[in-house]
């Protein structure tokens, strides 16, 4: 079975300096995708960042960057110089072709930046 | 302008009344998900479909049905409603996985429903 972890359930960064939320998975397959999404208090979901299994590099949009370690099956998110507006849920989801394409989620970290 | 659409964005029903909540995407996807977000469990997925006609359960079907007629459209019917079915509902869409793809799912805007 798929399974998504995240073990941070509330986090806080000061402004200015960078954060890393948590993600451990566990499949047996060799081919998947990692997601990171940004849920906001206003509800929407929005796609931050995605590392593939068979990616060499470890993935960076912007001040986003995954930490991808594919041997300790862990994704953890890292945003730098945090604003106020990263103030938000993060959630981590797993893609694999053996379940259908399923996407699976954790349970989320809630992030709060200070100014 | 590529998006999903959900319809209604709120509602609150009484148990046992049966209720659609709509879902369409207009960027030509085959895959389609109806999730349920509940506080302190993330996202699960109650059904998916890969395709016209192609349906299947995800972990938490009990209560739900769906149907994908056409391609763009994939809504959830709630024969029944229970207040457990109170919830904050997303629909999704990507394209099918292909080994080396990122195809991210792109997400509504949340239904959020209650069940008194």
């Amino acid at each position: 079975a798929q399974k998504i972890t995240q073990t941070q359930p509330g986090m806080f960064v000061q402004e200015k300096e960078a954060v890393t939320l948590d993600c451990t998975y566990d499949t047996s397959d060799q081919s998947y995708g990692l997601f990171w999404y940004k849920q906001p208090s206003s509800g929407e979901m929005i796609f931050l960042i995605y590392q593939g299994s068979y990616d060499e590099q470890n993935a960076t949009e912007g001040r986003y960057s995954l930490n991808f370690q594919k041997a300790r099956k862990s994704a953890n998110l890292v945003i730098s110089a945090s604003q106020l507006g990263d103030s938000a849920m993060y959630f981590c989801a797993m893609r694999g072709p053996n379940t259908g394409n399923q996407f699976y989620f954790g349970t989320g970290t809630s992030l709060t930046v200070i100014p | 302008e590529a998006q999903v659409t959900q319809n209604p964005r709120y509602l609150i029903t009484v148990t046992g009344k049966k209720l659609t909540v709509t879902c369409s995407q207009n960027m030509n996807h085959e895959y389609m998900s109806w999730y349920r977000q509940d506080p302190g469990l993330g996202l699960r997925q109650i059904y998916y479909s890969m395709n016209v006609e192609v349906t299947d359960k995800g972990d938490v079907p009990e209560g739900y049905k769906v149907s994908r007629k056409e391609k763009r459209n994939f809504p959830l019917i709630l024969e029944s409603p229970s207040p457990n079915q109170t919830s904050l509902y997303f629909c999704a869409s990507s394209l099918v996985r292909r080994v080396g793809g990122s195809d991210t799912q792109y997400f509504g805007p949340g239904t959020r429903l209650t069940v008194l």
